[in-house]
C-alpha cells in the first residue's frame, strides 16, 4: 500500500529552524519527483517546493528561497524539508506529495505535519 | 492572493449540476495542463482529475474537466451530499517556475 507519512513538525520560535521528513512506501520512490506544499490555518495550497527523481534539480516558491532546502535520501526512501529563519507566515501543515514529474499532477499526498512559529 | 482565481464558495441541491471556474494567464493556464484536487476539511487534500481528465479509481464519473485558452472548470454533476468539500485547481507557471494553486472553492451542499 502506497504511503507517505509525514514527521517534524513543531512548534518553533520566530527565527529558528526546523527539519521536516517524509517517509515513503510502497512504490518506487527513485522514480517520483516529489513536492511540499503547505496550508496555513483556515487559508487554501501553496506549493513549497519540489526535487526531482535524483535530487539534482530543485524549484521552490519565492517567499523561501534562501531559507528552505528541499533534499531527498533515494537509499532510504524519504525526503525532508529543511527550514531555516522560520517566520509566523510560515505556520501551517505541510504535506509531502508525489508526482510524476515537475509539472506532473500530484497523485498521492501524505496526511501533512503542522508547523507553528510563535514565541 | 493566489496566482489563479476561483469563486470562494459554490452550491447546489442534491442532483444539481454544479461548474467550478479557475482562471489564470498565459503562463500558467494557457502554457500547461490544469489538474483539480478535492479537500474535505480536516483532511489531505488527493487528486481528483488529472490534466488528461482523469480520474484516479474511486473518483465517480459525475465529475468532469474542461480548459479553454487561459480557463479551466470542474464540473460536478448529480451533486450529492458527499461531494461537499473545498475544491483546488492548480498548474504550473512558466514564468514563476513554480506550481500554482487557486484560492480554492468551498462547495456546499444545500
Amino acid at each position: 500500500e502506497l504511503q507517505l507519512v509525514e514527521s517534524g513538525g513543531v512548534l518553533v520560535q520566530p527565527g529558528g529552524s526546523l527539519r521536516l521528513s517524509c517517509a515513503a512506501s510502497g512504490f518506487t520512490f527513485s522514480t517520483y519527483w516529489m513536492n511540499w506544499v503547505r496550508q496555513a490555518p483556515g487559508k487554501g495550497l501553496e506549493w513549497v517546493a519540489n526535487i526531482n527523481e535524483d535530487g539534482s534539480e530543485t524549484y521552490y516558491v519565492d517567499s523561501v528561497k534562501g531559507r528552505f532546502t528541499v533534499s531527498r535520501d533515494n537509499a532510504h526512501n524519504s525526503l525532508h524539508l529543511q527550514m531555516n529563519d522560520l517566520g509566523a507566515g510560515d505556520t501551517a501543515m505541510y504535506y509531502c506529495a508525489r508526482s510524476g514529474s515537475r509539472t506532473g499532477w500530484f497523485s498521492s499526498w501524505g496526511q501533512g505535519t503542522l508547523v507553528t512559529v510563535s514565541s | 492572493q493566489s496566482v489563479l482565481t476561483q469563486p470562494p464558495s459554490a452550491s447546489g441541491t442534491p442532483g444539481q449540476r454544479v461548474t467550478i471556474s479557475c482562471s489564470g494567464s498565459s503562463s500558467d493556464i494557457g502554457g500547461n495542463t490544469v489538474h483539480w484536487y478535492q479537500q474535505i476539511p480536516g483532511t489531505a487534500p488527493k487528486l481528483l482529475m488529472n490534466s488528461h481528465n482523469q480520474r484516479p479509481t474511486g473518483v465517480p464519473d459525475r465529475f468532469s474537466g474542461s480548459k479553454s485558452g487561459t480557463s479551466a472548470s470542474l464540473a460536478i454533476s448529480g451533486l450529492q451530499s458527499e461531494d461537499e468539500a473545498d475544491y483546488y485547481c492548480a498548474t504550473w507557471d512558466d514564468r514563476l517556475k513554480n506550481w500554482v494553486f487557486g484560492g480554492g472553492t468551498k462547495l456546499t451542499v444545500l
